[in-house]
């Protein structure tokens, strides 16, 4: 089973708004990670969190907050977004992303959370 | 350095058709080619992948061809199906690197046609 689910599968938000978008995996994957994606283009990684613990940052606006409160949960806090934020909201998990010695094993994708900011 | 080059940008094939889709690349630090489908309102999926040390990868009506002196490697779909009628992309990572960054390439919308 390579299923990664995330929830809401819609998010309208306006620009004052807080909301958080929610992402699940029982594959016992220990790397978990965020993904934005424009119509048309390919996913933009974000965040990467390995063993619970934030290991990249692509340079994300910090009105995007990652958490990652266990290894099969991972949150994406978002707040006061801009217009230009609405996107698709890909979340995916891999295998290992061992301490010391960083492997990257296959990628699995959530179905993503359509966001759209008014 | 960091960029995957895919083309073409769209192709439309008659069902029963091979369809063919390019990658390049010029970091030779990429060890791990993995391709993925992505339908519309969906997240990608994982199709097939490759390491360099095979020149050739198959599973079912999907080949993935490797050239490892040119830096390249195609997508093959045989025997093409209306189902297969998506957005596909390519993407090259560093296998055992300090990096677990997948870089994508542009995307392939594919039209097959019945």
């Amino acid at each position: 089973d390579t299923e990664v689910t995330q929830t809401p599968k819609h998010l309208v938000m306006g620009m004052t708004n807080k909301k958080s978008l929610k992402c699940e995996q029982h594959m016992g994957h220990r790397a978990m990670y965020w993904y934005k994606q424009k119509a048309k283009k390919p996913p933009e990684l974000m965040f990467v969190y390995s063993y619970e613990k934030l290991s990249i940052n692509e340079s994300v606006p910090s009105r995007f907050s990652p958490e990652c409160p266990n290894s099969s949960l991972l949150n994406l806090h978002l707040h006061a977004l801009q217009p230009e934020d609405s996107a698709l909201y890909l979340c995916a998990s891999s295998q290992d992303f061992l301490k010391g010695r960083r492997i990257l094993i296959e990628q699995y994708f959530g179905p993503g959370t359509r966001l759209t900011v008014t | 350095q960091q960029q995957v080059k895919q083309s073409p940008q769209s192709l439309i094939v008659q069902k029963g058709g091979i369809s063919i889709i390019n990658c390049a690349y010029e970091n030779t630090a990429f060890d791990y080619f993995p391709w993925y489908q992505q339908f519309p309102g969906k997240g990608p999926a994982l199709l097939i992948a490759i390491r360099p040390d095979v020149s050739e990868k198959k599973e079912g009506r999907f080949t993935i061809s490797f050239n490892k002196s040119a830096k390249q490697f195609s997508l093959h779909i045989m025997d093409s199906q209306p189902g297969d009628s998506a957005t596909y992309f390519c993407a090259a990572s560093t296998y055992g690197g300090a990096t677990n960054k997948l870089i994508f390439g542009t995307g392939t919308l594919l039209a097959v046609q019945p």
